[in-house]
């Protein structure tokens, strides 16, 4: 079956230092969302990518998708204590929607 | 934007009842909802996608005569547990697709004793 991968499972950093987590399927994904979800809470829709290759910026955080549709990045820049939580990505490899959920990393920010 | 409505937010049964939990788009028509599962410090875990007026489509792995799906309508979906057992307790979250991305509700922290 389809597997999401993602690394770190957790990260530690400092207030101001900046933050990536990789996520990587097994299969070659028609699209990818990230959300973030806080501790208790439920996950909020990030954003989409779509096309091959491309990169979105959400202020300080910069999303790629890869070339090969089957890994993508997210990247904050400067971190600050509000974004404290576990980032997902979930990929589809079909046109169903169906989005299968990689394994999450924890970010803590240290003030 | 969009909202999700889950309900109820947190429930406690007894081992061999039944649990339902509503799953409404509020300001949106969504045609499809997901539910997932989540276990503690876990990622979501697909369970099965829901079809208003047909079907739902369960994941391997997810028995469909315990965890009954219906989607009567544009914006409601239910999932009810059936003969729960402690192994079933685990956080319930449903999404749904609009035009803003896919929304997710609120959660269910169904605890079986």
């Amino acid at each position: 079956g389809q597997q999401v991968m993602q690394i770190p499972q957790y990260q530690h950093v400092q207030e101001g230092e900046d933050f990536t987590t990789y996520c990587n399927s097994s299969t070659t994904l028609s699209n990818i969302q990230w959300y973030k979800q806080r501790p208790g809470g439920h996950p909020v829709f990030l954003i989409q990518l779509v096309k091959s290759g491309e990169v979105k910026k959400q202020k300080r955080l910069t999303f790629q998708f890869g070339e090969a549709k089957k890994n993508s990045s997210l990247h904050i820049t400067a971190t600050q204590t509000t974004d404290v939580g576990t980032y997902f990505c979930a990929g589809d490899a079909n046109t169903g929607n169906q989005f299968y959920f990689g394994t999450g990393t924890s970010l803590t920010v240290i003030p | 934007g969009a909202v999700v409505s889950q309900h109820p937010s947190r429930v406690i049964c007894k081992s061999g009842t039944s649990v339902k939990i509503e799953c409404r788009s509020l300001d949106f028509q969504a045609t499809t909802m997901f539910w997932y599962r989540q276990f503690p410090k876990q990622s979501l875990m697909l369970m099965a996608t829901s079809n208003e007026g047909s079907k739902a489509t369960y994941e391997q792995g997810v028995e469909k005569d315990k965890f009954l799906i219906n989607h009567a309508s544009l914006t409601l979906s239910t999932l009810t547990v059936t003969s729960a057992h402690p192994e079933d307790s685990s956080f319930y979250i449903c999404s749904a697709q609009g035009n803003y991305g896919y929304t997710f509700g609120s959660g269910t922290r169904l605890t079986v004793v």
